[in-house]
């Protein structure tokens, strides 16, 4: 299994261009979330889905869409990016369990965004 | 508002030192509580994980502590070596099996 695996790696925009972040999972996870790096400041959400064709936003959507049309990949879409969407964005994903047993979330090996 | 802070920002330690992390957060509700490693070029990994009606939890030589009154936890690493020098993050879940994270601890552990 690849686990969760995103694209691009890396990528260098311009103000004001657009672009789509692909995440995909085989793990057959019903939950999956955006999160951005910044130094300092650990990782905060963006959106999140908990099952196939759900989205729901996070603590900063502002700027960003997604989109869950299949289970098995979340889409993450920046319309005009702005410098201060320079970011590293990580993809998790988790399986539903039931109660409050042990819940793994599986992360991504992120995409390095730079926007000038 | 950062609802889970972290503390300290960086640690340095002497290899077969004991690391320790400290974490404090604000939201009752919150009902799991995870270590997170993360090796630079990767992403987060879990580590170590506990609920609140379980005052501390040992995994090799990884150990949470948690005080649910004072509303902290902590991650202690015995006998540190210098392969856990990465970057460990706390986090907090809440509703919507969210995770709030802290803002993060460099470990640096010299040989």
């Amino acid at each position: 299994n690849a686990g969760v695996t995103q694209t691009p790696k890396f990528r260098v925009l311009k103000t004001g261009q657009s672009m789509t972040l692909l995440c995909a999972q085989d793990m057959n996870h019903e939950y999956m979330y955006w999160y951005r790096q910044d130094p300092g400041m650990g990782l905060r959400l963006i959106h999140y889905s908990v099952g196939e064709g759900t989205t729901a936003k996070g603590e900063v959507p502002d700027g960003y869409n997604v989109s869950r049309l299949k289970k098995q990949n979340f889409l993450l879409g920046l319309e005009s990016a702005a410098p201060s969407q320079t970011s590293v964005y990580f993809c998790a994903s988790s399986p539903n369990l039931p109660g409050q047993g042990r819940h793994e979330q599986y992360f991504g090996p992120g995409t390095r965004l730079t926007v000038t | 508002q950062q609802q889970v802070k972290q503390s300290p920002q960086s640690l340095i330690v002497q290899k077969g030192g004991i690391s320790i992390i400290n974490c404090a957060y604000e939201n009752t509700a919150f009902d799991y509580f995870p270590w997170y490693q993360q090796f630079p070029g990767k992403g987060p990994a879990l580590l170590i994980a506990i609920r609140p009606d379980v005052s501390e939890k040992k995994e090799g030589r990884f150990t949470i502590s948690f005080n649910k009154s004072a509303k902290q936890f902590s991650l202690h690493i015995m006998d540190s070596q210098p392969g856990d020098s990465a970057t460990y993050f706390c986090a907090a879940r809440g509703s919507a099996r969210q995770l709030t994270f802290g803002s993060g601890t460099q470990l640096t552990v010299l040989p």
